[in-house]
């Protein structure tokens, strides 16, 4: 069972790159969302889609967009990186009563 | 809206003695609870969850949390820890069962070290 698959796991980007981490998964889930995993932090929510063409912001959404195409897929688009998102990210999804499902994590560098 | 609370940043603990990780919750209605843990370099794993019933709940590698409203708490144990416990633990709360449209909220985190 694939579950939650991100890509890439690693990238470094320069300042001021633009790049797209994918999220895809198999379980046929309603929610999907975007964490980000800096030390000391935990995980903070940055957008998360309650369906097949939406999306919502969540804690940290700044400098991010998103888009939720198709069910199984949601991608996390940075336009314009800057050094501040250095981190790991993290997708997850869920169908309403039953536990959430993270993937391996996604670890990005800006320099 | 929901906040965790994990007082603790590390915790060190000899082989073979017991565990006990804290986690307090801030919500206004039942919570969902959850406990995961993440190795080095690594996702994250559910070990157990809180939906509703029975207060003490077990979970996976022999864990178990007891959820305690009047105190908001739900704190991680293990009778007898393994140089394999060695992680980071996260507590969760969510408002609803599944998610929902405002995902989890994650406590900071604790740092298990285990003592050989």
């Amino acid at each position: 069972n694939a579950g939650v698959t991100q890509t890439p796991k690693f990238r470094v980007l320069k300042t001021g790159q633009s790049m797209t981490l994918l999220c895809a998964q198999d379980m046929n889930h309603e929610y999907m969302y975007w964490y980000r995993q800096d030390p000391g932090m935990g995980l903070r929510l940055i957008h998360y889609s309650v369906g097949e063409g939406t999306t919502a912001k969540g804690e940290v959404p700044d400098g991010y967009n998103v888009s939720r195409l198709k069910k199984q897929n949601f991608l996390l688009g940075l336009e314009s990186a800057a050094p501040s998102q250095t981190s790991v990210y993290f997708c997850a999804s869920s169908y309403t009563g039953n536990t959430i499902y993270f993937g391996e994590g996604s670890w990005l560098t800006v320099v | 809206a929901q906040s965790v609370t994990q007082p603790d940043i590390h915790i060190t603990v000899s082989e073979g003695a017991s565990l006990e990780l804290r986690c307090n919750y801030s919500y206004g209605a039942t919570p969902y609870l959850f406990w995961y843990v993440q190795s080095p370099g690594q996702g994250l794993q559910l070990l157990l969850k809180y939906f509703s019933g029975d207060t003490l709940v077990q979970g996976i590698k022999g864990f178990e949390a007891e959820f305690k409203r009047s105190q908001s708490s739900f704190n991680l144990r293990k009778p007898s820890v393994h140089w394999s416990d060695a992680a980071e633990y996260f507590c969760a709360v969510a408002a609803d069962s599944g998610g929902g449209a405002d995902g989890l909220t994650f406590g900071k985190g604790t740092h298990l070290i285990i003592q050989p």
